[in-house]
């Protein structure tokens, strides 16, 4: 069964400086993959995703995630945190004959210092 | 605005009672989803429903029930056999046409606890 890595469970990066999420995934064919950012109760916002094509994409937020296939990872980083940014950040993938599922990583915590 | 909106934001169970959650949508969205979260553990499917009249079990489904008697509405009944019911609800919606076809759209959640 496919699965969603995120190795990370909590990260705490001063303001200003650069993030980078990891993300790793197990299938066989390339997926759709996203990130989710979720600030405390609240619903789950998109980030970013990547279905094909150039394999770095720009999301919302200044946050950029590059896809490498031969390491089945999808990373998300920026190169200079806001303390607003401090929230729950989710990987999720969607596989193609998965019916129309998404799976989700554990979430990595992000705590920023100001 | 064009939306997912779930309601109530908190709801209390007692013991043995069922409680339906709501979401409902304006984005002429075909399906919909219905996740749980749990601190430490992400997101796991419930239910979903990709056309009005059918839905299938997620990865969790048992304690809960839905219907899907509009396209705009999809609620959740957590029955009195789900024994751990605590948990953030989260209620999702996507396209089935077009080129956005994989992407999920969620709600703001409802926060159910057990009195």
């Amino acid at each position: 069964a496919q699965s969603v890595t995120q190795p990370d469970i909590h990260i705490t990066v001063s303001e200003g400086a650069s993030l980078e999420l990891r993300c790793n995934y197990s299938y066989g064919a390339t997926p759709y993959l996203f990130w989710y950012v979720q600030s405390p109760g609240q619903g789950l916002q998109l980030l970013l995703k990547y279905f094909s094509g150039d394999t770095l994409v720009q999301g919302i937020k200044g946050f950029e995630a590059e896809f490498k296939r031969s390491q089945s990872s999808f990373n998300l980083r920026k190169p200079s945190v806001h303390w607003s940014d401090a929230a729950e950040y989710f990987c999720a993938v969607a596989f193609t004959g998965g019916g129309n599922k998404l799976t989700f990583g554990t979430g990595t915590q992000l705590k920023v210092e100001l | 605005d064009g939306g997912i909106t779930q309601s109530p934001k908190y709801l209390f169970r007692k013991e043995g009672q069922n409680v339906t959650l709501s979401c409902e949508q304006n984005l002429n969205h075909d399906a919909m989803y219905w996740y749980r979260q749990d601190p430490g553990q992400g997101l796991r499917l419930i239910y979903y429903s990709q056309i009005v009249n059918d839905f299938q079990k997620g990865d969790i489904a048992e304690g809960y029930s839905v219907s899907r008697e509009k396209k705009e509405s999809f609620p959740l009944t957590v029955t009195s056999a789900q024994k751990n019911p605590t948990a953030f609800y989260l209620c999702a919606s996507k396209t089935t046409s077009g080129g956005d076809q994989e992407t999920q759209y969620f709600g703001p959640g409802t926060r159910l606890l057990v009195l």
